[in-house]
């Protein structure tokens, strides 16, 4: 299994463009999540989804939009890109079930987009 | 709103030695608290996971304890190696979201 994958690994965008970041994985999770780390600091949760076709809000969502067609492919779409998202953005995937209580499983990392807005 | 803090940021023993890294958290409503160890320009590795109804849990030279009623976890790293070094994080589970602490960089000097 190759775990969480993530493309691009690093990219340069200039102010007001747009790009998507992919992220997939292979181990059949059901749990999707995008953060972002900024230097020094801990991660930040963007967006995350709970299933193909759900998501959700996280603490820092906006100039971000998320969708989730298939298991497998959580893209992270940044609109109109500013130098505030400059960071360094993870994708992580976990199996969680609500059967008999809920069960929350680890949370697994791809290697991160490194991203500069200049 | 849940906050997680390590203390502290930085640390720096010599090879061999054992030790502590602290986490607290604000809110004791969680479903687990999942240990990260993050290599320079890298991603998360995990470490342990411990389940909120559990109170340590064991890998290696690992052993992260939880006391959810005082809001703490310790991860006890034994017989330190240079290749420990790296920053550890912590971050603790609740409804559905993983909300992390800055970690703390730790330095083994052979």
């Amino acid at each position: 299994n190759a775990g969480v994958t993530q493309t691009p690994k690093f990219r340069i965008l200039k102010i007001g463009q747009s790009m998507t970041l992919q992220c997939t994985q292979d181990m059949n999770h059901n749990y999707m999540y995008w953060y972002r780390q900024d230097p020094g600091m801990g991660l930040k949760l963007i967006y995350y989804s709970v299933g193909a076709g759900i998501t959700d809000k996280g603490e820092v969502p906006n100039g971000y939009n998320v969708s989730r067609s298939t298991t497998e492919d959580f893209p992270l779409r940044l609109e109109l890109a500013a130098p505030s998202q400059t960071s360094v953005y993870f994708c992580a995937s976990s199996y969680s079930s609500l059967a008999g209580g809920p069960t929350y499983n680890e949370q697994f990392f791809g290697p991160g987009t490194r991203l500069t807005v200049l | 709103k849940q906050e997680v803090t390590q203390i502290p940021a930085a640390l720096s023993v010599p090879e061999g030695e054992n030790l502590v890294l602290n986490c607290s958290f604000t809110d004791s409503a969680i479903y687990n608290l999942q240990w990260f160890r993050q290599d320079p320009g890298k991603g998360l590795t995990s470490l342990l996971l411990i389940q909120s109804s559990q109170r340590e849990q064991t890998s290696g030279r690992l052993n992260a304890s939880l006391d959810k009623s005082s809001g703490r976890s310790t991860l006890y790293i034994a017989a330190s190696q240079p290749g420990d070094s790296a920053t550890y994080l912590c971050a603790v589970l609740g409804a559905q979201k993983l909300v992390f602490g800055q970690g703390t960089r730790l330095t083994i000097n052979p």
